[in-house]
């Protein structure tokens, strides 16, 4: 199994650029959700999905879009990148179930995003 | 302990000593936690967990333990060694902690010393 895979890793846009980016996991998850991560802050639920069709929104949602049309597949789109949006997306997978036990979330590599 | 501010904590040890790593949780609901270590350039991984109704989980070369009373979470690696140099954070999980449940730490940054 290659896990939850992310591209690019890396990616640099000017304000006001549009982009996707890609997350795939080969795991058969139900549940797959995207993460920022900016320095001294914890990771933060942008949006998150619990099956194909089905997304929500997280914490901080706003300038980001989620679909879900694939159980492997859950791209997010930056609609008008800024500035703010500079930062370390982590794209994570886990099973959909009741138990706490299924909370142990697999994470793919990161994209580095800088927007200027 | 946990970062409150835009620095990571950070504890240096010593190779083959044992290291212990704190987190304060700020729900008293939080029924599950969760230990993550994440090294540089790579995306978080799940080290262990532990129930509330537990004070004490052990893994391989690392245990987990929980005071509810204090609301204090530690990670214990023993024998520590260069591999173990990331930063680890915990996470909580109680049924209002964002939309998913979890909410994360900030970290700690754990330097091994040769």
């Amino acid at each position: 199994n290659a896990g939850v895979t992310q591209t690019p890793k890396f990616q640099v846009l000017k304000t006001g650029q549009s982009m996707t980016l890609q997350c795939a996991q080969d795991m058969n998850h139900e549940y797959m959700s995207w993460y920022r991560q900016d320095p001294g802050m914890g990771l933060r639920l942008i949006h998150y999905s619990v099956g194909a069709g089905i997304t929500d929104q997280g914490e901080v949602p706003n300038g980001y879009n989620v679909s879900r049309s694939t159980t492997e597949d859950f791209p997010l789109r930056l609609l008008s990148a800024a500035p703010s949006q500079t930062s370390v997306y982590f794209c994570a997978s886990r099973r959909m179930t009741m138990a706490r036990s299924s909370y142990e979330q697999y994470f793919g590599p990161g994209t580095r995003l800088t927007v200027t | 302990g946990e970062s409150v501010g835009l620095h990571l904590p950070t504890l240096s040890v010593q190779e083959g000593d044992n290291s212990i790593i704190n987190c304060a949780y700020s729900n008293s609901a939080s029924d599950y936690f969760i230990w993550y270590k994440q090294e540089s350039g790579k995306g978080p991984q799940f080290i262990i967990d532990i129930r509330s109704n537990m004070d004490k989980r052990q893994g391989q070369r690392v245990t987990v333990l929980l005071n509810k009373t204090v609301k204090h979470l530690s990670l214990q690696i023993a024998a520590t060694q260069p591999g173990d140099s990331a930063v680890y954070f915990c996470a909580e999980i109680h049924s209002g902690g964002g939309a998913d449940g979890l909410t994360f730490g900030k970290g700690t940054h754990l330097i091994i010393q040769p």
